[in-house]
Parts: structure tokens; C-alpha cells; sequence
């Protein structure tokens, strides 16, 4: 089993409109989340971290369930320029090693 | 400068050259590291420096052979590659390797391309 597994997508939505995409991980000593931004041939980038009582920034919450592994994003008034893709990673405390999902990617058109 | 630098940006080379990669990182960092993006698949990790020591070699093929001089700078040298190599080579650092909460940055990458 991958250590972070995602929905490739691609996710399509209209601009303005509300998209949501999840991501497992199979550590369940994992203690730290993230969900970094990866624009086309471009390097990741940190959007935000997660939580464990679930944050937001701006139009972005991303929400964390220890009980059933999973982390997710939504993105709310969706802008074309929120177009990438979004990598799941997580980590464990005291470890230095990321593990990073393949990447959710999400298309807004106009 | 600020963040995390990578030169070359793109690298062609054939299968018996020797080129070197080069990172940068201005944020004052104590880790940094090499990452391997091939194609629709996950970040790679390749090696970890914590203080100019190597504390991870993820199985990495002899023929990736990486140097860390100082804090700042990361090198990664490459010879008789093959043509699987071809990828996003990533550099990145963090504040240090055990936070709990160790976001890493990263550098532009260098995209390689082996004949």
C-alpha cells in the first residue's frame, strides 16, 4: 500500500464554483500534514499546513481525520489561477522524510 | 538572492558525460535535500544533508553521487547516467530535519534529459 495515496483527478470545474478532493495515508504515526501547490514544470510550493482542528486560509480549509487517515482541501470561489496540481504529504515527528502523494490536479475554466 | 536556487535550470546530456547539479539555499537552513520527479509519480527522495552530513541515501544508484561542502550548498554529481534518469531533479531545504512541522522549500529544479 502507498505510504499517501490521491485522487489523480483531473478535477474540471467552472470558475466561482466549489471543489473538494481528499487524501489517505497509511501511517497512523504520521504527525504532521501539508498540502503544497505544483504548478506545470514548476517546483511544489506550500500552500498550507494541517492542522488537527482543521485550518483555512482565505479560500482554502484544508481538514484533518486522524480516526480514518485521510486529509482533504476544498477550495471555495475557485479561480482559474487556482489551476495546478496539489500534492498530499505528511510526515512523522523527528523524521526528516517527506511522503508525498502523486497529486490531485484541478482545472478551473472560465 | 532569496529561497532556494538550482543551476542548471535544463541539462542535456549523453549517457558518458559527468555534469554536476547545483543548489543554493539563503534561508539559512540546517537540511537540505535531493528529490527525483519522474513523470505522474510522487516526489522521489534521493538524500538528505543535516548539517553537512548525509543522513539519508534512499537507494540511490552509485552513479548519483552528491556533496555538501557547506550549510548553504548542495551538489549533485552525475555520471554514465541512462536514459530513465530523465527527470525533475528537485532540491529543497528545511529549518532543520525533526521539526514537527518541516516545511521544506524548494528550488526551481533542474530538468534533465539524457541521450
Amino acid at each position: 500500500r502507498k505510504e499517501v495515496e490521491q485522487d489523480p483527478g483531473p478535477f474540471n470545474v467552472p470558475e466561482g464554483a466549489t471543489v473538494a478532493f481528499n487524501c489517505t495515508y497509511s501511517n497512523s504515526a504520521s504527525q504532521s500534514f501539508f498540502w503544497y501547490r505544483q504548478d506545470c514544470r514548476k517546483e511544489p510550493k506550500l500552500l498550507m499546513s494541517v492542522y488537527s482542528s482543521g485550518n483555512e486560509d482565505g479560500r482554502f480549509t484544508a481538514q484533518l481525520n486522524r480516526a480514518s487517515q485521510y486529509i482533504s482541501l476544498l477550495i471555495r470561489d475557485s479561480k482559474l489561477s487556482d489551476s495546478a496540481t496539489y500534492l498530499c504529504v505528511v510526515n512523522r515527528q523527528g523524521d526528516y522524510k517527506l511522503s508525498f502523494g502523486a497529486g490531485t490536479t484541478v482545472t478551473v475554466r472560465a | 538572492e532569496t529561497g532556494v536556487t538550482q543551476t542548471p535550470r535544463h541539462l542535456v546530456m549523453g549517457m558518458t558525460n559527468k555534469k554536476s547539479l547545483k543548489c543554493e539555499q539563503h534561508l539559512g537552513h540546517n537540511a537540505m535535500y535531493w528529490y527525483k520527479q519522474s513523470a505522474k509519480k510522487p516526489l522521489e527522495l534521493m538524500f538528505v544533508y543535516s548539517l553537512e552530513e548525509r543522513v539519508e541515501n534512499n537507494s540511490v544508484p552509485s552513479r548519483f553521487s552528491p556533496e555538501c561542502p557547506n550549510s548553504s550548498h548542495l551538489f549533485l554529481h552525475l555520471h554514465t547516467l541512462q536514459p530513465e534518469d530523465s527527470a525533475l531533479y528537485l532540491c529543497a531545504s528545511s529549518q532543520d530535519q525533526t521539526g514537527i512541522y518541516n516545511e521544506q522549500f524548494f528550488g526551481p529544479g533542474t530538468r534533465l534529459t539524457v541521450l
